[in-house]
């Protein structure tokens, strides 16, 4: 089970922090991901990160600005974001992936991010 | 990273197959057998349906199946059902080691 949270409605240039929690199995063992989904459109992959965080991708429209992390140890993900912006505005989800696959799941329920004025 | 192309929607009676295509190009789903299907209800987190082309995870369906040709990658959904209206995403790990969702296809059991 994954579990996220730390959505809010932020403004324009804000920072925020968001949490993935898993249970239930190794967290160590899977790499883990980021994705989002904009109101009414599809998803978009935003970042990965693997087992032990050495190895870390990120989406082009998120680079330079959002940054992922792992605590294996208290079985945690976790995304900050910085410099938000409107197009930001999505639900955040996590989801476990297979070491060397590409596959994610499962998913978390997602967290919702508002970037308002 | 332009998202795979896929049909805004698609419907059909129950009973009937339905088939949802996926295209992308040779950076992405011509180079490798790494295409994966979710399914996503309304309000709801998406699901694996299908990875590696057409492999189902334990649980899913038998008339759910994938297939590849090409550049382009394909969803056959067979006896369509009525919890089988949903949104489903196609995605595919891509040259540059990262992952690309479609634009989602909107299926509608009529």
């Amino acid at each position: 089970q994954l579990v996220e949270s730390g959505g809010s409605v932020v403004q324009p240039g804000d920072s925020l922090r968001l949490t993935c929690v898993g249970s239930g199995f190794t967290f160590n063992s899977f790499s883990m991901n980021w994705v989002r989904q904009a109101p009414g459109k599809g998803l978009e992959w935003i970042s990965y990160i693997s087992l032990s965080s050495t190895v870390i991708y990120y989406a082009d429209s998120i680079r330079g600005r959002f940054t992922v992390s792992r605590d294996n140890d208290k079985n945690a993900l976790y995304l900050h974001m910085d410099s938000l912006r409107p197009e930001d505005t999505a639900t955040y989800y996590c989801a476990r992936a297979p070491t060397t696959s590409n596959w994610f799941d499962p998913w978390g329920p997602g967290t919702p991010v508002t970037v308002s004025a | 990273q332009f998202p795979l192309i896929q049909p805004a929607s698609v419907s059909g009676s129950p009973g009937q197959s339905i088939t949802i295509s996926c295209n992308g190009s040779r950076s992405n789903i011509g180079a490798y057998s790494s295409v994966s299907w979710y399914q996503q209800h309304p309000g709801k987190a998406p699901k694996l349906l299908l990875f590696e082309v057409n492999v189902r995870p334990s649980g899913i369906s038998a008339r759910f199946s994938g297939s590849k040709s090409g550049n382009a990658a394909y969803l056959t959904i067979s006896g369509l059902e009525t919890e089988d209206e949903a949104d489903y995403h196609c995605s595919s790990l891509t040259s540059r080691s990262t992952e690309v969702f479609g634009t989602g296809t909107t299926v509608t059991v009529l």
